[in-house]
């Protein structure tokens, strides 16, 4: 049974250039999390999505990011314009449904490292 | 505003000691708190929950204590060994809905053999 597979798990891209980072979670699983981590820092987060759905956006940078989790087909977590600040280890995550029981056990991906040159 | 803090230093112990780890949280109020294991390059791998209306919780050599009125959890792996050398982060939910964890730092533990 296949974890949350992320990919690329490396990208590099130039200033102003648009970064696409895809996340499918584990099977059953209809809820994905999208966190970023810089260098000696914690785990941020950034949006929560269900099918079709954005739950949570509220650590989503509000200009160039934008996340999606459609129908059929992997999470997307789109960074358009970057710029070197935007170089971290991305993250995605998925649980199963939730309920009033589920405690909210995350599991996570092997994260994508994106590279701003 | 809400911050969680975990031992502010590496952490380097010997072989076979108990390593013991710590996670201080303020004005925040948690229905449940959760430690996971980071290796270099890797995602973060789940290890223990505990609830709020729990004191202490164990898994093989692993320990959590989760004390809401001092708002703190720690975290003791015995007989420790190289291998628990990892990244340990902890991480809280807040009561009354399911929502995005909300993750410490980390502590970074070097086990000496």
């Amino acid at each position: 049974n296949a974890g949350v597979m992320q990919n690329p798990r490396h990208l590099v891209r130039r200033r102003g250039q648009e970064a696409r980072l895809r996340c499918s979670p584990m099977k059953g699983h209809s809820h994905v999390y999208w966190y970023r981590q810089l260098p000696e820092e914690g785990l941020k987060f950034m949006v929560y999505l269900q099918k079709e759905n954005i739950i949570d956006e509220s650590g989503m940078p509000k200009e160039r990011f934008s996340a999606e989790f459609p129908k059929e087909g992997p999470s997307i977590l789109r960074i358009q314009q970057v710029v070197r600040g935007d170089s971290a280890a991305y993250f995605c995550a998925s649980s199963p449904r939730r309920g009033e029981r589920n405690t909210g056990e995350l599991f996570f991906g092997e994260g994508s490292r994106l590279t701003v040159l | 505003s809400q911050k969680i803090e975990q031992n502010s230093e590496a952490l380097n112990i010997q072989e076979g000691k108990t390593a013991t780890l710590t996670c201080n949280y303020t004005n925040y109020s948690p229905a449940y708190l959760q430690w996971y294991r980071q290796d270099p390059g890797r995602g973060p791998v789940f290890l223990l929950l505990i609830r709020e209306n729990e004191k202490e919780k164990r898994k093989e050599r692993l320990k959590v204590t989760f004390d809401t009125t001092l708002k703190q959890s720690l975290f003791h792996i015995t007989a420790s060994q190289p291998a628990d050398s990892a990244t340990y982060l902890c991480a809280l939910a807040p009561s009354g809905s399911a929502r995005q964890l909300t993750f410490g730092s980390g502590t970074q533990l070097t086990v000496l053999p």
